[in-house]
């Protein structure tokens, strides 16, 4: 149980272009998903909370008409990177949160997202 | 001061031995504690959940908490190369509701474990 998927794992663009990754909880429903950037050998940096239904909430430093975040469903939501430059290259991961009551966060990540821009 | 601090590594040890990974804390509100394993290129993988001081065991793995002295760790038995990652440690406060509560992360520890 408790799996995340994102799709694609791994895109090439060129510099302008934009990018959608998609993050789905594939057995139970999140009505909060986060992403992740990860830069090599660094941990991870979380970039914005999505809460379903609501406008997503930034950290600091990032710009969200740059990363606009869709969080259309329980079981979706969406990243996308728009008019990309290669400074945004870099591993994207989200997680969905399986919501326990009382028990606090548990978070379920997805396999990842490569993004290259040339 | 972060709110986590871990060691980064490159902790390298021989296959067989005892693992031991730390992380000390410094916000008292932190209750809820997971360890993760991440292999390279992959997301994190969700190894142990813990919310209450003491061990937890789950097969050559065991979570020991200790929340007086703000200090978790990870042991691991019989390491396996195949247990070579990066773990990391990662803590919340109780969340009472759905909105914004995130989890406080590690830098990771990177393990190598040799054959």
């Amino acid at each position: 149980g408790a799996v995340v998927s994102q799709h694609p794992s791994r895109v090439i663009c060129k510099s302008g272009t934009s990018v959608k990754i998609e993050c789905r909880s594939l057995d139970f429903q999140a009505t909060t998903m986060f992403w992740y950037r990860q830069f090599p050998k660094k941990s991870l940096m979380l970039m914005a909370t999505s809460n379903e239904g609501s406008k997503a909430t930034y950290e600091q430093g990032v710009e969200k008409d740059k990363f606009l975040i869709n969080h259309a469903s329980l079981t979706l939501s969406t990243l996308t990177v728009t008019s990309a430059h290669p400074e945004d290259s870099s591993f994207y991961i989200c997680s969905a949160r399986d919501f326990a009551g009382w028990r606090g966060d548990t978070q379920y990540f997805g396999p990842g997202t490569r993004l290259t821009v040339l | 001061q972060k709110e986590v601090e871990q060691d980064p590594g490159p902790l390298s040890v021989p296959e067989g031995a005892i693992v031991s990974l730390n992380c000390t804390y410094s916000n008292s509100a932190f209750q809820y504690f997971m360890w993760y394993r991440q292999y390279s290129r992959k997301g994190p993988e969700l190894l142990m959940y813990t919310y209450s001081s003491g061990n937890k065991e789950d097969g050559r793995f065991t979570a020991q908490v200790d929340k007086s002295s703000k200090y978790i760790s990870l042991f691991i038995r019989d390491s396996q190369p195949s247990d070579s990652a990066t773990y990391l440690c990662a803590m919340s406060p109780p969340s009472m509701d759905t909105g914004r509560r995130a989890l406080t992360f590690g830098s990771g520890t990177r393990l190598q474990v040799q054959p």
